[in-house]
């Protein structure tokens, strides 16, 4: 089974912190994503990653910044955290494989920005 | 910006209906197509993926329709278990496979 862990379930931090996010996946997955989530507006992709030490934005980078510095660890970084990034993180892999290309989440990460 | 369209719902049914959810999207060179389910704050989780020839999974099937591009889901004789979220995903092929995520629909099974 894929497996697909966040590091933290629910966190709470100060406006101007500066917040980590880390993701693993234990399956050898090429490709890594992290999504945020808002009721009303769906999943979005903040950005993604096809390769170690590659990274690409998605459709919301702004605020977000991202590190791949292994296959299976993919963080994401607020500089420096603001209210509107209250929200639902979600984290993703799959294999970069047109066949098999399946998305896997972990269970995501509620963060609350005072 | 490539768009995937779903009705929000939501779908309120009592127990045993069948049920029928379309996702339209507007890429007609998108590769692969799923449908997920995201159960109230969970993750989604892949519920099938969509082939060109149609497939069924138990009481679950999921069509494609290339020429008119969208994608469906059937279920049948819905139970209350099947209360959820059910997400359409299309995949386009650019430097990767970059998935795009509708909204999602709303699904209530009643007794």
């Amino acid at each position: 089974d894929v497996k697909v862990t966040q590091s933290s379930r629910y966190l709470v931090k100060r406006t101007g912190e500066k917040v980590f996010l880390e993701c693993v996946q234990d399956m050898d997955h090429e490709n890594m994503f992290w999504y945020r989530q808002d009721p009303g507006l769906g999943l979005r992709l903040i950005y993604f990653s096809y390769d170690v030490k590659m990274k690409e934005k998605g459709d919301i980078p702004e605020g977000y910044s991202v590190s791949r510095e292994k296959k299976e660890r993919f963080s994401l970084i607020l500089e420096s955290a603001s209210t509107n990034q209250t929200s639902m993180y979600l984290c993703a892999s799959s294999r970069d494989n047109p066949s098999e290309d399946t998305q896997y989440f972990g269970p995501g990460t509620r963060l609350t920005v005072l | 910006r490539k768009e995937v369209e779903q009705d929000p719902g939501p779908f309120n049914v009592p127990e045993g209906a069948t049920v029928a959810f379309n996702c339209t999207y507007s890429n007609s060179a998108s590769q692969s197509f799923f449908w997920y389910r995201q159960d109230c704050r969970k993750e989604p989780k892949l519920l099938m993926s969509v082939y060109s020839s149609g497939n069924e999974d138990g009481r679950f099937t999921a069509q494609l329709n290339r020429a008119s591009q969208y994608i469906s889901l059937l279920i049948r004789d819905s139970k209350l278990s099947d209360s959820a979220t059910y997400l359409c995903v299309v995949n386009d092929r650019g430097g990767s496979y970059i998935p795009t995520f509708g909204r999602g629909t709303s699904l209530i099974v009643h007794p």
